[in-house]
């Protein structure tokens, strides 16, 4: 099966704290691409970071950073010194390279809400 | 420059209409897709188009018709639809198809059926 659970629906926290949004995957593919995306209100799916399967280095960019564990199936989203603008749905997605068919499959998406 | 442009924004039309979505990007991508994104849900695949031919079409109904004119373009007819229908269409381009690279969203028409 190939699928994204992102278990966290909502989640509220107050202006400058650090929230960790989750993201666990399946696929049966050695090869396979993460992304996360962030949809504001505005309603633009924003692309913020890929990475493949063979690259497991953390990845930091600003207050954004990224931890890839692929003994765990996971690619976990952390912001750090949240701000209000941060407030969104974020998006976790996988794209498998075994079919070449071009899909990204999605997960739920969490809501996020930044509260000043 | 990493732009998809989509127009109309918003659109609202009735269910004897015929309506069509834009979609333009001029990053040089030869993947371009149309999703379906009902409220509080994540975006759902309609079509991909690969070098400018369609190469999956997710069991769509027939009232929605994609057209890629050429490398930068692409539209989506809209004829007969029904209320459930409203949603925000997305439109999204990729590098090369076949090859897992990102996609990148417009910002969408919120489309109303009434």
């Amino acid at each position: 099966a190939q699928k994204v659970t992102q278990a966290q629906t909502e989640i509220s926290v107050v202006e400058k704290e650090d929230v960790t949004l989750d993201c666990v995957y399946e696929t049966r593919d050695t090869t396979y691409y993460l992304f996360w995306y962030k949809q504001p209100p505005s309603g633009e799916l924003v692309f913020l970071i890929r990475r493949n399967s063979f690259d497991e280095q953390n990845e930091i960019s600003g207050r954004y950073s990224w931890n890839f564990q692929k003994s765990t199936s996971s690619f976990n989203f952390t912001i750090t010194a949240s701000q209000v603008v941060d407030s969104a749905v974020y998006f976790c997605a996988l794209r498998p390279t075994m079919n070449r068919d071009d899909k990204i499959i999605f997960g739920k998406g969490t809501r996020l809400h930044i509260l000043p | 420059d990493t732009e998809v442009t989509q127009t109309p924004k918003h659109l609202v039309m009735g269910m004897t209409n015929k309506k069509s979505l834009k979609c333009e990007q001029h990053m040089g991508h030869r993947a371009m897709y149309w999703y379906k994104q009902k409220a509080k849900k994540p975006p759902e695949l309609m079509f991909v188009y690969s070098y400018e031919k369609l190469s999956i079409n997710e069991s769509v109904p027939s009232r929605f018709s994609p057209e890629c004119p050429n490398s930068s373009l692409l539209n989506l007819h809209l004829h007969a639809l029904q209320p459930e229908d409203s949603a925000l269409y997305l439109c999204a381009s990729s590098q090369l198809p076949g090859q897992a690279t990102e996609a990148f969203f417009g910002q969408g028409t919120r489309l109303t059926v009434v």
